[in-house]
Parts: C-alpha cells; structure tokens; sequence
C-alpha cells in the first residue's frame, strides 16, 4: 500500500509569507506526527494527534506554528510569518496506534525562506 | 547539552567491514530504543527496536542498549555501499506520548 506522502517537496518562500505543508498518513494509521530536521541536526519533535483527543503541541517552537488534522486524516502545517530560521525539512511520520513504536515517515518538505 | 549525543561523522569505512555506530543519552526515563536509518532526501525508515536493556539481532544488524551506562549501540557486519546513509538512533519514554528523541545522527560511507 502507500506510505505516508507529503507536500509538496520542496517549497521556497519569502520572510514574512504564510506556507502550508501537508501531510497525508498511511490509510488506517490513527496516529500522526510532525518533527522538523535542521542541517546538521536531529529530528526535532513539532506536534502530535491521536484520533480525536486534543494534539500534544509541546514541541512547536513558537506561536507561529499550528497544525490541524481534519477527518482523522490528512494534516497541514502551518507557519506564520516565515523566519530565515524556519528553514528545514518538515517531516511526518504516522503510526497504528499511539503505542505502536513504529512510525513511519513520508520523504519531507524541504523548506527554504529567503 | 543535547539529550541525545550522536558522532555526526561522517565515518567512512571498506566495504565488508564491522561497522560501530553509538549514541549517548542524558535521561535515565526513556525505555524505548530504535535506530533509523535515513538516505539522502529521504524519510527516516525504521531499522530496529528494542526494549529496555539487551541485544537484539536482525540479519547483519545488531542493537544492543546498556541502560546503566545510558549507551547504545547499533553493529552493522559486512557493510556494503549500500548501506551507506545517515543512521539516527531515537528513543522514547514508557508512557502515552509518542514522540520520539532524536540524536543528531550519523553519516556513513561504505567504500566499495
């Protein structure tokens, strides 16, 4: 079956602009998460849902940052106001169930802001 | 410092040899070791699991977690170019929350 798809690739974009990064699980995944990799860094934990509870948005880093998962599927990542540090891959990654330890993870958005 | 502490390399070896890749970590809480392996523009896969502390071996990859010295380990035998990647180890604690601690992981290149 498909893995989990993101879009799009590769985005550029200008300082100040709104983007919006998608994310399509694996069909029946109840789990799905957002981590973001940084040159030269690990993978940064953003921001998980788990069915219909409340998301876990420890891990965004500023209030610039939103995500939302509508249906219980496909997720948008959202940020605001676009800063030169924003820049990164945006990784997402779903899971069976919240327990499960395997997550699986789509190619990325490779970020770039100007 | 980092929670998780990872050589980022790269390292570079022939191919056919016994490769050591290892990760470090602060927190005494986490139970739950993985090690992914990752290809350039690619998402992070899944290479291997383990639980708490000990050895666990899939084909020529082994993973083997010390929990007293907050090390871990993963051994690849008879590398080829093909397992050339950045490998990142990922842990994560024994409750409802799901996210996993990266480290910084590893470039390796396997010369044929």
């Amino acid at each position: 079956g498909a893995g989990v798809s993101q879009s799009p690739s590769n985005k550029v974009t200008e300082k100040g602009k709104d983007v919006e990064l998608r994310c399509d699980p694996i069909s029946g995944h109840t789990a799905l998460y957002w981590y973001r990799q940084s040159l030269g860094q690990g993978l940064e934990f953003l921001i998980y849902f788990q069915g219909n509870s409340a998301p876990d948005k420890s891990g965004l880093p500023s209030d610039r940052f939103s995500a939302e998962r509508t249906g219980g599927s496909v997720s948008t990542l959202t940020i605001q106001r676009t800063q030169q540090e924003d820049s990164a891959v945006y990784l997402c990654a779903s899971s069976f169930r919240l327990a499960q330890e395997t997550q699986y993870f789509g190619p990325g958005t490779r970020l770039l802001v100007l | 410092q980092k929670e998780v502490e990872q050589d980022p390399g790269p390292l570079s070896v022939p191919e056919g040899a016994i490769v050591s890749l290892n990760c470090t970590y602060s927190n005494s809480a986490f139970q739950y070791f993985m090690w992914y392996r990752q290809y350039s523009r690619k998402g992070p896969e899944l290479l291997m699991y383990t639980y708490s502390s000990g050895n666990k071996e899939d084909g020529r990859f082994t993973a083997q977690v010390d929990k007293s010295s907050k090390y871990i380990s993963l051994f690849i035998r008879d590398s080829q170019p093909s397992d050339s990647a950045t490998y990142l180890c990922a842990m994560r604690l024994n409750n409802a929350g799901n996210m996993l601690t990266f480290g910084g992981g590893t470039r390796l290149m396997v010369k044929p």
